[in-house]
């Protein structure tokens, strides 16, 4: 159990276009979602907190009206990238934590990654 | 969150016994302490988690000396599906409670 998935898996699109990521968790009802990205042979880098049915909170520096999340349910949340430039080509990955897990154990679940190549 | 420090890379061979060691000096009591592994071009995976003394679960070992300063994720028997990048992790999760990633630990196994 605890699986999340993304779509796409991997998209390729043109500078000045929008590109929709989606995040589910399949077989859980997540409390909340996070969203990260990762460049090449760096580490994650947290972008913004996702909680059902409110608004994201996003981390310093990240543009919330470049970035856009929407988590309309328990089971998926949506990143969209706004008018996507070459410098947003990166590797995006979402997790969930589980709601009804212990407060004293909170693994989040990561989903596979979506990699965005802007060209 | 307690900030953390591990080692950038590592190296060792097949069927060697790993141990990556994590500095958190900052730890606060109610914190634990969480590792994860990451293979490229996937999301990270949980291996471990603990509080304190030793946790050992059908992947790894994690020992933490009484001072909770550092902890240790021992591997065992590694094999070359055991290269990946491992994030030692601490912090009082909650529910809601985000996580923030150091640099990790590239760890790369030869034949």
């Amino acid at each position: 159990g605890a699986v999340v998935s993304q779509h796409p898996s991997w998209v390729i699109c043109k500078s000045g276009t929008s590109v929709k990521i989606e995040c589910r968790s399949l077989d859980f009802q997540a409390t909340t979602m996070f969203w990260y990205r990762q460049f090449p042979k760096q580490s994650l880098m947290l972008m913004a907190t996702s909680n059902e049915g409110s608004k994201a909170t996003y981390e310093q520096g990240v543009e919330k009206d470049k970035f856009l999340i929407n988590h309309a349910s328990l089971t998926l949340s949506t990143l969209t990238v706004t008018s996507a430039h070459p410098e947003d080509s990166s590797f995006y990955i979402c997790s969930a934590t589980r709601q009804g897990d212990p407060l004293s154990y909170n693994e989040q679940f990561f989903g596979p990654g979506t990699r965005l190549t802007v060209l | 969150l307690a900030k953390t420090t591990q080692p950038i890379s590592m190296d060792s061979y097949e069927g060697q016994e790993v141990n990556i060691t994590c500095s958190h000096n900052n730890i606060a009591t109610n914190d634990y302490i969480t590792w994860y592994q990451q293979f490229p071009s996937q999301g990270p995976r949980f291996i471990i988690q603990g509080y304190k003394t030793k946790v050992t679960n059908e992947v790894a070992s994690l020992f933490i000396p009484a001072d909770r300063k550092s902890s240790t994720l021992s591997l065992p028997r590694v094999s070359l599906s055991d290269t990946a990048v491992y994030y030692c992790l601490v912090g009082h999760y909650s529910s809601a409670s985000k996580i923030i990633f150091g640099s990790g630990t590239r760890l790369s196994i030869r034949p």
